[in-house]
């Protein structure tokens, strides 16, 4: 079953603007990941972060994480049109059956205008 | 450079018929992953292995058989009682988590894209 839900769904920008994407999660996790997947290529990681952390930077992105809420964003401050590429967040589970395992969401499509 | 290497990159596959996509990994990573993504979705786990010769079900490894004899190597086999098996297959490997923590992020494949003709 998919563990995060992902909004928007698509979000369309132009060069220079933040971008902002949410991600929400049902169950107890160890920690939660952002990914990149450009057109027909494999996922590349971006940033992670712990379950007892509660925001992250990492150059261009930002990320936060509310565990009371099981949600998670991840900004882009001052896109640019390289950016455009599908985004997913991705939960490490911490208990149960689905212990150790990354479950993913189903991805918000970034389309960044030059 | 350290990577993942899936081939092929396109596949047809034939009613009957089964494929093998193969996952090459030289990370030197214990752990290594399938995942099945469908258009506009995210993925979704078939098969994964932490070490050699052994290897556990996803959610939806019905269809689906793997092997793990080399440590960098895991490839799938999509069998004839998959009955719907057109998507992209990505392959991922990590650091097991019991040896190097929790924090490992998964490193992905370029994908195979099946097809059925």
């Amino acid at each position: 079953s998919q563990q995060g839900e992902e909004d928007p769904q698509a979000l369309s920008i132009q060069e220079g603007e933040n971008a902002t994407m949410n991600c929400s999660y049902k169950t107890s996790i160890n920690n939660l990941q952002w990914y990149r997947q450009n057109s027909g290529r494999g996922l590349v990681h971006l940033i992670l972060i712990r379950s007892n952390e509660r925001e992250k930077h990492s150059g261009r992105l930002r990320v936060t994480l509310d565990t009371s809420k099981k949600s998670s964003s991840l900004l882009i401050t001052a896109s640019r049109a390289a950016d455009t590429a599908s985004y997913f967040c991705a939960t490490l589970d911490a208990g149960g059956t689905s212990y150790g395992k990354l479950t993913f969401g189903q991805g918000t499509i970034l389309t960044v205008h030059p | 450079d350290g990577g993942i290497t899936q081939s092929p990159k396109y596949l047809f596959r034939k009613e009957g018929q089964n494929v093998t996509l193969s996952c090459e990994q030289n990370l030197n990573h214990d752990a290594m992953y399938w995942y099945r993504q469908d258009p506009g979705q995210g993925l979704r786990l078939i098969y994964y292995s932490q070490i050699v010769n052994d290897f556990q079900k996803g959610d939806i490894a019905e269809g689906y058989s793997v092997s793990r004899e080399k440590k960098e190597s895991f490839p799938l086999t999509v069998t004839s009682a998959q009955k719907n098996p057109t998507a992209f297959y990505l392959c991922a490997s990590s650091i097991w988590w019991g040896t190097g923590g929790f924090d490992q992020p998964q490193h992905f494949g370029d994908g195979t894209r099946l097809s059925i003709l």
